[in-house]
């Protein structure tokens, strides 16, 4: 499957725990988007990769989220400190230099208790 | 005002119907316009691009009306498989190309 990937599916963890998912976007791929989406919701743009570089950040990624790309492959996003209310199912998207198409991976879901 | 609105759902319709779904936006540099459909807990997958002439695929049209920033999205012969939510989808230009979604709308075929 050659198609963006993230890991984990599911992640349940208690309130005040770190989490970290990991996004490997489809091959060659320079552009990568971190989402967040909760029900009833359309997906809500967190962050942006342009290869390594982090080019824009939402004012939701508050100072307990922080998200890498170090090699322009792969990406993680890290929250730290969990709380309830950053349940919600995190979306990685790649999208090719030249291509208009965005391309989701499956969403890492995230269950804080 | 959000970047990117669209009809409140659900649409409850019955098999073979006819449905169409609407979204503004209000960037008017905005370049790039897509619908995505996203079935329950599943990601969003690509539906069509948008062109400005207009475009079709099989039993779906999109329309776009950049003076009106207004894009819409028929479905005719409405199937049950259709049901799912759709989202309006609009990309900035420059080169970052900003990637905003819509909220969504639940389309809902009845037998």
């Amino acid at each position: 499957d050659t198609g963006v990937s993230q890991d984990p599916r599911h992640k349940i963890t208690k309130r005040g725990q770190n989490v970290t998912f990991r996004c490997d976007p489809i091959s060659e791929h320079n552009r990568l988007y971190w989402y967040r989406q909760t029900l009833g919701q359309g997906p809500e743009f967190l962050t942006y990769f342009q290869n390594e570089a982090q080019l824009e950040k939402s004012r939701l990624l508050s100072d307990r989220f922080s998200a890498e790309r170090p090699k322009g492959s792969f990406s993680t996003l890290e929250i730290q400190r969990t709380e309830q209310g950053d349940s919600a199912m995190y979306l990685c998207a790649s999208r090719p230099e030249s291509g208009n198409t965005i391309y989701f991976g499956e969403g890492s879901w995230l269950t804080v208790v | 005002r959000k970047e990117v609105e669209q009809d409140p759902g659900p649409f409850n319709v019955p098999e073979g119907a006819t449905v169409a779904f609407n979204c503004t936006y209000s960037n008017s540099a905005s370049q790039s316009f897509f619908w995505y459909r996203q079935d329950c807990r599943k990601e969003p997958k690509l539906l069509m691009s948008v062109y400005s002439s207009g475009n079709e695929d099989g039993r779906f049209t999109a329309q776009l009306n950049r003076a009106s920033q207004y894009i819409s999205l028929l479905i005719r012969d409405s199937k049950l498989s259709d049901s799912a939510t759709y989202l309006c989808v609009v990309a900035d230009s420059g080169g970052y190309q900003k990637v905003t979604f819509g909220t969504g709308t639940k389309l809902q075929v009845i037998p």
